[in-house]
């Protein structure tokens, strides 16, 4: 069964230095979402992307965040000067451009921020 | 904007035990509705989602909702849980309708830790 893959499963950054997260989505899918966890909080929405570009973000997504898909199959979220506060699990996701479809998410990175 | 509730927390049942997992949405729209679960150290799986007709949807693994349009709720029921069972599980809503084909962000509820004795 195809699946989305994140890695690293778990990385440690120091407070002001720079991260990039990085999902591979499922191959023939579109749309791509990044979403995050804090400890004990909700699943909360980051960004999505289609076509090249964001089509919508959340006020979490500010400028310290940005998101690429270098080549065909890497989809990265990138932090430019992480926070304690950044600290989260972040999981990565894709859907098709169907009707009645379904966000599939990877496992998810945690990150800790020192 | 969206918000979805989940009161229960933390479940913990014993095995063959019958669980319903509450999830309750705001949102003044037509809504897509789904639960996830999380097996520990794995990905956020989809159990069942709801789009339209028949307000109850089977799901994998013997899980099904009822989507109950008047109390804006969708809540997950097992008929009797076993072991595997154990994961945290997640209600999650998106925006639904033209122009929108479900690729809309999701809202999702704080999370439930369901924990099955054997």
């Amino acid at each position: 069964e195809p699946e989305v893959t994140q890695t690293p499963s778990h990385q440690v950054t120091q407070m002001g230095q720079e991260v990039i997260l990085r999902c591979v989505p499922i191959s023939n899918h579109l749309y791509f979402y990044w979403y995050r966890q804090i400890l004990g909080q909700k699943v909360e929405f980051l960004v999505s992307f289609y076509n090249n570009e964001i089509s919508e973000k959340s006020e979490i997504f500010d400028d310290q965040f940005s998101v690429e898909r270098p080549d065909g199959s890497n989809f990265t979220l990138k932090i430019r000067s992480t926070k304690l506060e950044d600290s989260a699990m972040y999981f990565c996701a894709s859907s098709e451009i169907s009707r009645n479809t379904e966000a599939f998410f990877g496992q998810g990175t945690r990150l800790t921020v020192v | 904007a969206q918000s979805v509730s989940q009161h229960n927390h933390h479940v913990i049942l014993s095995e063959a035990a019958s669980l319903e997992l509450g999830c309750n949405y705001s949102y003044g729209g037509t809504v897509n509705l789904f639960w996830y679960v999380q097996y520990p150290g794995q990905h956020l799986q989809l159990l069942l989602k709801y789009f339209s007709g028949d307000p109850l949807v089977k799901g994998i693994k013997g899980f099904e909702a009822e989507f109950i349009k008047s109390k804006f709720s969708f809540n997950l029921r097992k008929p009797s849980v076993q072991w595997s069972d154990t994961a945290e599980y997640f209600c999650a809503v998106n925006e639904a309708g033209w122009p929108n084909f479900g690729n809309e962000k999701l809202t999702f509820g704080t999370g439930t830790r369901l924990t099955i004795i054997p």
